[in-house]
């Protein structure tokens, strides 16, 4: 059961490149997310698909698409990489219970390290 | 939208003493209160976690404490350790349209000296 999983770990690019990250999750949660976490603050959501089929903007989407390719997949991608996109970005998922139960926590990959020149 | 206020932005205490970690927010329908560790260059990992209807909640060594009315909440680590070191984040939580969107604070670096 390896929970999420992200690829690649480590990436550099040039200045209006373009590549996409890719996040699996074998937990069968119904909701994913793409973090992006800068040096000495918090995380800051960048997009979210509730379910299958959906997607929705975060509080930073600029520059950012994302794909919810099937319930296992979320990838993010970037058109034109620009150096203020050089962060650490962190795919999650989770249950979250229409009906009684409530919140569940989020669970995290190990994070793409992504450099732009 | 919702705002999450987090202090301090470090914290040095000696192994065996206690942390103590404050958050507040600014949407009262928040009504999940996670706690993440992330240590140098790992993921957040889930430590703690709790729910509007609760006002604390210990697993050993750790607490957390929340005050719906004051909009705060609070992790208490108890007997320090060297492997408490790490940086600590608290979140509010929204259900929108489904999904939980989560909010963090900036984070509190904490470092227990031997």
């Amino acid at each position: 059961n390896a929970g999420v999983t992200q690829t690649p770990k480590f990436q550099v690019l040039k200045t209006g490149q373009s590549m996409t990250l890719q996040c699996a999750q074998d937990m069968n949660h119904n909701s994913m997310y793409w973090y992006r976490q800068d040096p000495g603050m918090g995380l800051r959501l960048i997009y979210y698909s509730a379910s299958e089929g959906t997607t929705d903007k975060g509080e930073v989407p600029n520059g950012y698409n994302v794909s919810r390719l099937n319930k296992r997949e979320f990838s993010l991608r970037l058109e034109s990489a620009a150096p203020s996109q050089t962060s650490v970005y962190f795919c999650a998922s989770s249950v979250v219970a229409t009906h009684g139960g409530g919140n569940q926590p989020q669970h995290f990959g190990d994070g793409t390290r992504l450099s732009i020149l | 939208g919702e705002n999450v206020e987090q202090h301090p932005s470090t914290l040095s205490v000696q192994e065996g003493d206690s942390a103590v970690i404050k958050c507040t927010y600014s949407d009262s329908a928040s009504n999940y209160f996670p706690w993440y560790k992330q240590e140098l260059g790992k993921r957040p990992q889930l430590i703690i976690d709790i729910r509007s209807n609760v006002g604390e909640k210990k697993d050993q060594r750790i607490a957390v404490t929340l005050n719906k009315t004051a909009k705060h909440f609070s992790l208490h680590i108890t007997e320090t350790q060297p492997e408490d070191s790490a940086v600590y984040f608290c979140a509010a939580t929204l259900i929108i349209q489904g999904a939980q969107k989560l909010v963090f604070g900036q984070g509190t670096r904490l470092t227990i000296n031997p």
